[in-house]
């Protein structure tokens, strides 16, 4: 089965800490993962790819095939960061593919 | 940076109603999606819409539901007979048809469907 699994539904921490947004996939074949981002009041906004192996907004996201994982980390949270955060993934180079979605999680950041 | 435009931002209907929610996507994409999100669920794929025709669909997308694009700005959804269980967040998205390896999909803000 397809799936994406993001454990917390909430993830509270202070400006300055570590975050770690934890994200499980199972797919049978050869995934592509994302990390989509919602801020308040604003539209899902891509936020990276695996594929990019980029660092946006100082985050970072590895593929781990082996634990079947995809778990998005920042060093220092700033407040700004406060916002919904979905991992998805699609099946690699599907061009038009659908996005299959996990339930999300709430990022707070507090002062 | 250009922007999909979803009108309305807010639809209530009784049930058994016909809906149709609009979007406008990205003038130079071709690829075109519409996903639901029930409220507290995940944001669900519901159907993907290529070179005139759908190119995939999802279990939701029963024939309730058609998606066109009557010219060449708009995409729409229609929804025949709105169910109570039709009531979520609506998402329109679009991407273009560079190599895969820079597609990312551009999403609307959403059309919040409210049947009673």
């Amino acid at each position: 089965a397809q799936r994406v699994t993001q454990p917390e539904k909430l993830l509270s921490v202070f400006k300055g800490a570590p975050v770690e947004l934890k994200c499980n996939y199972s797919y049978s074949g050869s995934p592509e993962l994302f990390w989509y981002v919602q801020y308040s009041r604003q539209r899902l906004q891509l936020l990276l790819r695996h594929i990019s192996r980029e660092s946006i907004k100082g985050f970072t996201a590895d593929l781990n095939k082996g634990e079947t994982s995809f778990h998005l980390k920042k060093p220092f949270a700033q407040e700004e960061d406060s916002a919904m955060y979905y991992c998805a993934l699609r099946r690699i180079y599907n061009q038009g593919g659908k996005l299959i979605f996990g339930q999300g999680t709430e990022l707070s950041v507090k002062p | 940076e250009p922007e999909v435009t979803q009108t309305p931002s807010h639809q209530v209907t009784q049930m058994g109603q016909e809906v149709i929610l609009r979007c406008v996507p990205i003038s130079n994409h071709l690829y075109f999606y519409w996903y639901r999100q029930i409220l507290g669920q995940k944001v669900e794929f519901l159907v993907s819409f290529y070179n005139n025709e759908i190119s995939e669909k999802s279990e939701i997308f029963d024939d309730q539901f058609s998606v066109e694009r009557p010219d060449g700005s708009n995409f729409t959804l229609k929804i025949r007979s709105t169910k109570l269980e039709d009531s979520a967040m609506y998402f329109c998205a679009s991407s273009d048809s560079t190599p895969a390896t820079n597609e990312k999909l551009f999403f609307g803000s959403g059309t919040q469907l409210s049947v009673l």
